[in-house]
């Protein structure tokens, strides 16, 4: 299984709804990651969990807050999101995160919609 | 500054011919080089891996091509396909501390029939 599942592909929120993003990987992969992507644009940083433990926050708004509930599941919370949020959310998972030669996995997305 | 540039932004061609991406970065520790292929609104699919010591690698009618000296590397779609409209993105790992991957600002692909 080479996959890494998020769920849901589609999230339509309105700006004082809680919602959560879930990504999935079975691969035995121990770094995850979230980006968040706008139209033409490249994927942006946004958190890395290496062994579970939050590693990486690149200055992301408190709206955002990811957990790491075992070392096959990445959580995105939104709260009290704003309509520049939008866009498409990705998990990315690989084997290492500091290591050489690791190859990143990426999900299909969730399409985010903040009304 | 870590920067990957890809060019051109976008690229239109027909079916059937060959095509080739380019992909300059100033990346430094560098750890490896990805290509990636992204359809609109999915997530991005890895094409190829290429490490520092890799000139050449090939993944069905996709090539990708890296020197390390110049800091260059190039994707060569052959014989291409509708299917490979899409986003062409490299990605540069740095090879030590803080690892990173740091993303091209990709070339859009559209092969018309």
């Amino acid at each position: 299984d080479t996959e890494v599942t998020q769920t849901p592909k589609h999230l339509v929120m309105g700006m004082t709804n809680k919602k959560s993003l879930k990504c999935e990987q079975h691969m035995g992969h121990r770094a995850m990651y979230w980006y968040k992507q706008k139209a033409k644009k490249p994927p942006e940083l946004m958190f890395v969990y290496s062994y579970e433990k939050l590693s990486i926050n690149e200055s992301v708004p408190s709206r955002f807050s990811p957990e790491c509930p075992n070392s096959s599941l990445l959580n995105l919370h939104l709260h009290a999101l704003q309509p520049e949020d939008s866009a498409l959310y990705l998990c990315a998972s690989s084997q290492d995160f500091k290591g050489r030669n690791t190859e990143a996995f990426f999900g299909q997305g969730t399409r985010l919609t903040v009304v | 500054k870590n920067q990957v540039e890809q060019s051109p932004q976008s690229l239109i061609i027909l079916e059937g011919k060959n095509c080739t991406l380019q992909c300059n970065y100033t990346v430094s520790p560098f750890s490896n080089l990805r290509w990636y292929k992204q359809d609109t609104g999915r997530g991005p699919v890895s094409l190829t891996i290429m490490t520092f010591s890799e000139n050449t690698k090939s993944n069905g009618r996709y090539t990708a091509t890296l020197d390390a000296d110049t800091k260059q590397s190039s994707l060569h779609i052959t014989a291409s396909q509708l299917s490979d409209s899409a986003s062409y993105i490299c990605v540069v790992s740095r090879g030590s501390g803080t690892y990173k991957y740091i993303f091209g600002t990709g070339t859009r692909l559209k092969v018309l029939a």
